[in-house]
């Protein structure tokens, strides 16, 4: 079946720093990719939809000049969150939709420290 | 946003058939039902999807009754690697609604 390929899978960093996450589409192509940030013991949210080509769309609340999305090509979309803080440590996934699929396919999520 | 309401928590012991409800009183006509699993540290995987009725894969059976307002997720003969949280999304496809978890329901299956 179709797999979303996400790196790196687990990722420890100083406050202050920028860290980069890329979702791969491997057998499929995307135009839209969406991002989600998950907190311990509590549901996936989503942050923002990734757009091929052009900017992407922020869900209300999440600050778009912190969590950089990029998606230049119809495999990849990338996050970066910039200038990172503690309270930035979370489990952050992405998803796509392979074409006429039913259902959308996740990524295997990174985990996100920062110390 | 349509909102879905699941049972917090379900115990089950190992080989029982395990149903798993979710509310959705204000599913639109276009909207679709999708379940997900997901394990601890991992992404969800999608089990089913379903509009009306039941529909059934070699995993799961999804029971949707006529008013399309709940539905039911039946897992046949759980084992301990079933344990997991189960969402249930409802919309169209590429909708915010599709993409919107709610809490999920964590099965625990018992030895």
């Amino acid at each position: 079946g179709a797999v979303v390929s996400q790196h790196p899978s687990w990722v420890i960093c100083k406050s202050g720093t920028s860290v980069k996450i890329e979702c791969r589409s491997l057998d499929f192509q995307a135009t839209t990719m969406f991002w989600y940030r998950q907190f311990p013991k509590q549901s996936l949210m989503l942050m923002a939809t990734s757009n091929e080509g052009s900017k992407a769309t922020y869900e209300q609340g999440v600050e778009k000049d912190k969590f950089l999305i990029n998606h230049a090509s119809l495999t990849l979309s990338t996050l970066t969150v910039t200038s990172a803080h503690p309270e930035d440590s979370s489990f952050y996934i992405c998803s796509a939709r392979p074409g006429q699929s039913l259902g959308y396919t996740f990524g295997s999520g990174t985990r996100l420290t920062v110390v | 946003l349509a909102k879905t309401t699941q049972p917090i928590s379900m115990d089950s012991y190992e080989g029982q058939e395990v149903n798993i409800t979710c509310s959705h009183n204000n599913i639109a006509t276009n909207d679709y039902i999708t379940w997900y699993q997901q394990f601890p540290s991992q992404g969800p995987r999608f089990i089913i999807q379903g509009y009306k009725t039941k529909v059934t894969n070699e995993v799961a059976s999804l029971f949707i009754p006529a008013d399309r307002k709940s539905s039911t997720l039946s897992l046949p003969r759980v084992s301990l690697s079933d344990t997991a949280v189960y969402y249930c999304l409802v919309g169209t496809s590429g909708s915010a609604r599709q993409l919107t978890f709610g809490s999920g329901t964590q099965l625990t299956v018992l030895p």
